[in-house]
């Protein structure tokens, strides 16, 4: 079936850096763009970036342009999603969430990563 | 940056009432590009509603979703127990916004 699986749990000291996995399964991965979204504890949903799986190019959101950078490996099927100058306040959970390239919404979603800055 | 409000913050009801959630967007917005999704604790959130009335695949009937412009509507016919959750409307397409989010809680 159609799945994305992430990485583990991480925790970072600030001023690191992290890098979260998230490899899909069930699909053709180069068809469809993967998104990342984060949720602090308790609260809502923020977009973060997405790579296109089949060309490769990127778009940020401008709170994180400069600290976050998605890559991917089609021979693994997996994108990539790594946050630099880690602060206390990207304690949150991330996730990944594909969106098909011919259109369509965030249709399945990872299945969250948990990480947490503190000294 | 368009802006997602939802309504009402959390709503108090009980398994086999109708629920009426809102969605308010700053500006118009494409109707293609409206999604509702559900998330229960610990897990990670559920796309119901795509283009802003289309139901995702394996989606029970009773979820639906109506409305174009500004303003938005998930309507859940008949409460089930499973449905008490988070539900929040998205924006996609262009940009990619999250409204803050409806509680649905059991009363």
């Amino acid at each position: 079936q159609v799945q994305l699986v992430q990485s583990g749990a991480e925790v970072k000291k600030p001023g690191a850096s992290v890098k979260v996995s998230c490899k899909g399964s069930g699909y053709t991965f180069t068809n469809y763009v993967m998104h990342w979204v984060r949720q602090a504890p308790g609260q809502s949903l923020e977009w973060m970036g997405w790579i296109n799986a089949g060309s490769g190019n990127t778009k940020y959101s401008q709170k994180f342009q400069g600290r976050v950078t998605i890559t991917r490996d089609t021979s693994a099927s997996t994108a990539f999603m790594d946050l630099s100058s880690l602060r206390y306040e990207d304690t949150a959970v991330y996730f990944c969430a594909r969106l098909p390239t011919f259109g369509g919404a965030f249709d399945v979603w990872g299945q969250g990563t948990m990480v947490t800055v503190s000294s | 940056e368009i802006v997602l409000t939802q309504a009402p913050g959390t709503l108090s009801l009980s398994p086999g009432e109708r629920a009426t959630l809102s969605c308010r967007a700053s500006q118009s917005v494409s109707s293609s590009s409206l999604a509702w999704h559900q998330q229960k604790p610990g897990q990670a959130p559920r796309l119901l509603i795509y283009g802003a009335s289309s139901r995702a695949t394996g989606i029970p009937d009773r979820f639906s979703g109506s409305g174009s412009g500004t303003d938005f509507t998930l309507t859940i016919s008949r409460l089930e127990p499973e449905d008490f959750a988070v539900y929040y409307c998205q924006l996609y397409g262009s940009s990619y916004t999250f409204g803050q989010g409806t509680k649905l809680e059991i009363k």
